[in-house]
């Protein structure tokens, strides 16, 4: 089947500007990860969503940084007023049932480069 | 919070050899550590995972251990070849979060 996708898969923009990022997780997974990966780090954690449950933003580095999902399906990253320490790539997993013991599908990423 | 060290951050070693990763955690609730593997250009993948009811677990040349006193997990991959040339994260629950660590590039030649 379909794993999961994102989309753009790359994207270059000006300090300032807000950007958008998607995520499509495969079908049924309630689950869904939101995570930043730069250059020669891990990856850090953002924000996590649980079927209809309030998520859980407790990784969100800024108040630039905000994320929606609707029909507890695809999610959108939003990033305002970016920054130059925002380029990294932006990872998104999905997983099956609850509990961060599922394992986590990942997506292609998206490479965002901040000018 | 959960804090997760890896080393080392780069391994070299000759295809057949073995290859050993090591990570420490800090939080004593953590209970589930799993490893990804991310080849160049790709998406990380799942290799294996332990929970915290187990010390060991093997799955054909990948096996990983656990100490949940030391508060440390090891990943061990036996009889290396060249595609296991990649960077190997490790990771460490915390609460609805895996916290990972910074990755091993690992570099097998034939």
């Amino acid at each position: 089947g379909a794993g999961v996708s994102q989309s753009p898969s790359n994207k270059v923009t000006e300090k300032g500007k807000d950007v958008e990022l998607r995520c499509d997780p495969i079908s049924g997974h309630t689950a869904l990860y939101w995570y930043r990966q730069s250059l020669g780090q891990g990856l850090e954690f953002l924000i996590y969503f649980q079927g209809n449950s309030a998520p859980d933003k407790s990784g969100l580095p800024s108040d630039r940084f905000s994320a929606e999902r609707t029909g507890g399906s695809v999610s959108t990253l939003t990033i305002q007023r970016t920054q130059q320490e925002d380029s990294a790539v932006y990872l998104c997993a999905s997983s099956a049932g609850q509990g961060v013991q599922e394992t986590q599908y990942f997506g292609p990423g998206t490479r965002l480069l901040v000018l | 919070g959960e804090n997760v060290e890896q080393h080392p951050s780069t391994l070299s070693v000759q295809e057949g050899d073995s290859a050993v990763i090591k990570c420490t955690y800090s939080d004593s609730a953590s209970n589930y550590f799993p490893w990804y593997k991310q080849e160049l250009g790709k998406r990380p993948q799942l290799i294996i995972d332990i929970r915290s009811n187990v010390g060991e677990k093997k799955d054909q040349r990948i096996a990983v251990t656990l100490n949940k006193t030391a508060k440390h997990f090891s990943l061990h991959i036996t009889e290396t070849q060249p595609e296991d040339s990649a960077v190997y994260f490790c990771a460490a629950s915390s609460g609805t979060a895996l916290i990972f660590g910074k990755g091993t590039t690992l570099s097998v030649s034939s």
